[in-house]
């Protein structure tokens, strides 16, 4: 198992310009996440999917656009780059283990926005 | 969401137990205590969770106080390897989401 697999794993970005942050599991796993960490501080979230075809905002989902068509695949797009969205952007995919779920995280896409 | 209160940072000495502590007075009875590790410039871990019971794994132990107010992982014999920032989250039983905060440096010295 390749787990949680981010793609590309760091970017520089005009303002302006967008991209798409691809991530992508190979655990079966219904839950996936994508989160955002800023200098210093923890993890914001982004948007999360519970299944194919549903999503939902999180705590800061402004300036972005996910989308679920598969299990596998949870891409993060984002329009018109601002200088505020330069950070390290994280996906993740829950499992059971127990009593509860643990998340699984990829590597992080640096991005930075010029 | 649940708020947790962690020190900013600890230092330990290598193979030596470590206890890092996290206080949640405003926990409720269907919060599970959960703990995330993340090493320099790489994604968060899962290391342990619990929700009334201590808790072993092959990576730490996780000691519930009996009121659920605190909780303390335990790192039985540190490693330089185990220097990271650690995350005490309490994560809603009904709730798709995990919310960070910001988190407790370790320091292991060697």
């Amino acid at each position: 198992n390749a787990g949680v697999t981010q793609t590309p794993k760091f970017r520089i970005l005009k303002i302006g310009q967008s991209m798409t942050l691809q991530c992508t599991q190979d655990m079966n796993h219904n839950y996936m996440y994508w989160y955002r960490q800023d200098p210093g501080m923890g993890l914001k979230l982004i948007y999360y999917s519970v299944g194919a075809g549903i999503t939902d905002k999180g705590e800061v989902p402004n300036g972005y656009n996910v989308s679920r068509s598969t299990t596998e695949d949870f891409p993060l797009r984002l329009e018109l780059a601002a200088p505020s969205q330069t950070s390290v952007y994280f996906c993740a995919s829950s499992f059971w283990v127990g009593s509860d779920y643990g998340y699984t995280f990829g590597s992080g896409t640096r991005l930075t926005v010029v | 969401d649940a708020k947790t209160t962690q020190p900013n940072s600890m230092e330990s000495n290598e193979e030596e137990p470590v206890h890092l502590p996290c206080n949640h007075s405003t926990i409720s009875g269907t919060d599970y205590i959960h703990w995330y590790r993340q090493l320099p410039s790489q994604g968060p871990e899962y290391v342990i969770h619990g929700l009334t019971s201590n808790v072993n794994n092959r990576m730490a132990s996780l000691a519930i106080a009996e009121d659920r107010k605190s909780s303390t992982l335990i790192l039985h014999r540190a490693t330089l390897r185990d220097a990271a920032v650690y995350y005490c989250i309490l994560r809603y039983g009904g709730s798709e989401k995990l919310v960070f905060g910001k988190g407790m440096k370790l320091t292991v010295n060697p």
